[in-house]
């Protein structure tokens, strides 16, 4: 079993709508969480970086997390065909530490 | 600010051929990874470095794979010989633990062993 397990998709949402993804992971020490947004042939962006649990909201971006069900989620409002791309959930035990990454779920917004 | 920054972009070589990757991270950043990037395994880490001294190497695959980093701004990551298992896309990244800073990825090489 995966350190982090994240579903591949694809996940199809039509433009404006809410895309909700997440991430679980087994390992309690992970203390920093991260989504990372890659386009096609670019590397990873990060997008938000959270420490333990709680909530942190950055324009469209809402990103969760429960520490209690080792459970991560990204939110993002209004999508746009922009945002279409693989978003990659991340975590490590310390910061700046390596980083332990889910699999990535391909998002496709549709205008 | 430049980003972190690898060279070549793209790589296609024969087996058996010596590759070696390279990075600049950003300026000022202490911690320099290098990363693997396949459809089956997604992204895994293979090697960092804090303040050009590896810290941790288990990632590496085997011992055709070595990293340096002879300074604060330049890294290398090479394989010899290489093999066509080896084709996947390479990432390096850096980050500023002192400010607790993510990591920052560099746009990576497409490396194709034929």
């Amino acid at each position: 079993q995966k350190e982090v397990e994240q579903d591949p998709g694809p996940l199809s949402v039509p433009e404006g709508a809410i895309v909700s993804l997440n991430c679980t992971y087994s390992n309690s020490a992970f203390q920093y969480f991260m989504w990372y947004r890659q386009y096609s042939r670019k590397g990873p962006e990060l997008l938000m970086y959270t420490y333990s649990s709680g909530n942190k909201e950055d324009g469209r971006f809402t990103a969760q997390v429960d520490k209690s069900s080792k459970y991560i989620s990204l939110f993002i409002r209004d999508s746009q065909p922009s945002d279409s791309a693989t978003y990659l959930c991340a975590m490590s035990k310390a910061a700046g530490n390596k980083l332990t990454f889910g699999g990535g779920t391909r998002v496709l917004v549709k205008p | 600010d430049a980003g972190v920054i690898q060279s070549p972009r793209h790589e296609v070589t024969e087996m058996g051929q010596e590759v070696t990757l390279r990075c600049k991270p950003i300026s000022g950043h202490d911690y320099l990874f290098w990363y693997r990037q396949t459809m089956m395994r997604g992204l895994e880490l293979l090697i960092y470095f804090n303040n050009n001294v590896p810290i941790d190497d288990s990632g590496m695959p085997e011992d055709r794979f070595s990293a340096k980093m002879p300074n604060a701004s330049f890294s290398t990551l090479k394989i010899q010989p290489s093999e066509p298992r080896d084709s996947a896309v390479y990432f390096c990244a850096s980050s500023f633990r002192a400010s607790n800073q993510p990591q920052h990825f560099g746009d990576g090489t497409r490396l194709s062993i034929l």
